[in-house]
């Protein structure tokens, strides 16, 4: 069945770029039915969405992360990547992501997250 | 952005208790309501879709109700297994926002 994996640095230093890929196994990245999203969730938390990507490479961000965040999306290693920019302490937290069916928009297949700490 | 408020923010009960939480928007969203369900250190699990869609695999006693902007996630018999965190979040306009969480625990 459909898996997400999340991969990328635990520890990033403050005003630098946190970077993070999402692999998909086990299933299409370009099904036209679905965007692939990222969320995340500082410890001790909730959750609080980052944005979304279509195969075609369309973008959806959270209006409060727009101006330094990046999704993108690579079909052929079926890839979704994730680039903030400018992180501080605040960005701490895990980092998840997930399919999002197209129609209601509603999540049903999560990457088991990853743990971000901004720290110098 | 589409405030979400739900709750209570925490529910103590014991198996066999049915159990209600509400989450409450700022605004209509019409069913683009979604309920998970997340376990300490693990990812949100799916339980409802569009406000009363069971998830496949999911057991029948957790349902959904509600539309506009008054929404319930109700378990009919608690399980061992149910106690956990529970968020809503609504899907009708970008952010897509998440409630607060309500932490069922153990009478």
């Amino acid at each position: 069945q459909l898996q997400l994996q999340e991969s990328g640095p635990g520890l990033v230093k403050p005003s630098e770029t946190l970077s993070l890929t999402c692999t998909v196994s086990g299933g299409s990245i370009s099904g036209s039915t679905y965007y692939w999203g990222w969320i995340r969730q500082p410890p001790g938390k909730g959750l609080e969405w980052i944005g979304r990507i279509y195969y075609s490479g369309s973008t959806y961000y959270n209006p409060s992360l727009k101006s330094r965040v990046t999704i993108s999306v690579d079909t052929s290693k079926k890839q979704v990547s994730l680039k903030l920019r400018s992180v501080t302490a605040a960005d701490t937290a895990v980092y998840f992501c997930a399919r999002i069916y197209g129609n209601h928009f509603y999540m049903d297949v999560w990457g088991e997250g990853t743990t971000v700490t901004v720290s110098s | 952005d589409i405030q979400m408020t739900q709750s209570p923010s925490s529910l103590s009960a014991s198996v066999g208790d049915r159990v209600t939480i509400t989450c409450r928007t700022s605004q209509s969203i019409s069913s683009y309501l979604n309920w998970y369900q997340q376990k300490p250190r693990k990812a949100p699990k799916l339980l409802i879709y569009a406000a009363s869609s069971l998830q496949s695999g999911v057991p029948s006693r957790f349902s959904g109700n509600g539309s506009g902007t008054d929404f319930t996630l109700t378990i009919s018999s608690l399980q061992p297994e149910d106690f956990a965190a529970y968020y809503c979040q609504q899907s009708y306009s970008n952010p897509y926002t998440f409630g607060q969480g309500t932490k069922l625990e153990i009478k």
